[in-house]
């Protein structure tokens, strides 16, 4: 069953910080959050494998809360080269499966 | 660069027409999924194999069918083409469950 994320999309300027959320109705076991690009392949940005556990990196970091089935991304200080479309992907069932995305568009 | 390989890049075919798009996957991974994502869509889990076998399966029509070789490259068939199967085609590969899976540049499909 497909993650819901919100909010579908997000407007900032450079410097704002931003959450994008990803819930499902189904157990959890990873979250896994990549960005895209237009036209291009999505790109791993991290993944959580245990309840409770967060990752981060420069600027963009996340949580996985396995109780509420909930995952959040948090990017601190956005960039312009933050801009894309941001999806998250919850492993259930044996397979990876993502949420609609969150477009995130970052302006000067 | 991230180590999967899909060819083609860009495909062009009639309705009704059948195509193959091929996957290579990154040294060492066993798993290989297929995605489809249509105009500013999300992606769409259509299958997954595992060193061979298949693993999972998500909302793939039966027009479409898949196949993981002995040497782990994957090839999705697609027939009876409609208009509505344009679409970007991602094969992305991983060790396996719990893994980072990688994403190749995709194969455009255009239906006309």
């Amino acid at each position: 069953q497909q993650p819901v994320q919100s909010p579908q999309a997000v407007i900032l300027r450079e410097g704002e910080d931003a959450v994008i959320n990803c819930s499902s109705s189904k157990a959890l076991y990873s979250v896994h959050w990549y960005r895209q690009k237009h036209g291009e392949a999505p790109v791993f940005l991290m993944i959580l494998l245990k309840g409770g556990e967060q990752k981060g990196h420069e600027k963009i970091s996340a949580s996985f809360n396995e109780k509420k089935q909930q995952s959040s991304l948090y990017l601190t200080a956005s960039q312009l080269s933050y801009s894309g479309t941001y999806f998250c992907g919850t492993e259930g069932a044996q397979k990876l499966v993502f949420g609609q995305g969150t477009r995130l568009t970052i302006n000067p | 660069d991230s180590g999967v390989t899909q060819t083609p890049k860009h495909l062009i075919t009639a309705t009704g027409q059948r195509v193959t798009l091929r996957c290579s996957p990154r040294s060492g991974d066993l798993s290989v999924y297929w995605y489809q994502q249509s105009l500013d869509q999300g992606l769409q889990f259509l299958i997954q194999y595992y060193n061979g076998e298949e693993r999972a399966k998500g909302n793939i029509l039966e027009r479409f069918s898949a196949q993981q070789f002995p040497d782990l490259h994957s090839e999705l068939n697609l027939s009876s083409l409609e208009l509505g199967d344009s679409a970007l085609y991602f094969c992305a590969s991983s060790v396996g469950d719990g893994n980072t899976i990688y994403f190749g540049e995709g194969s455009w499909l255009t239906v006309v």
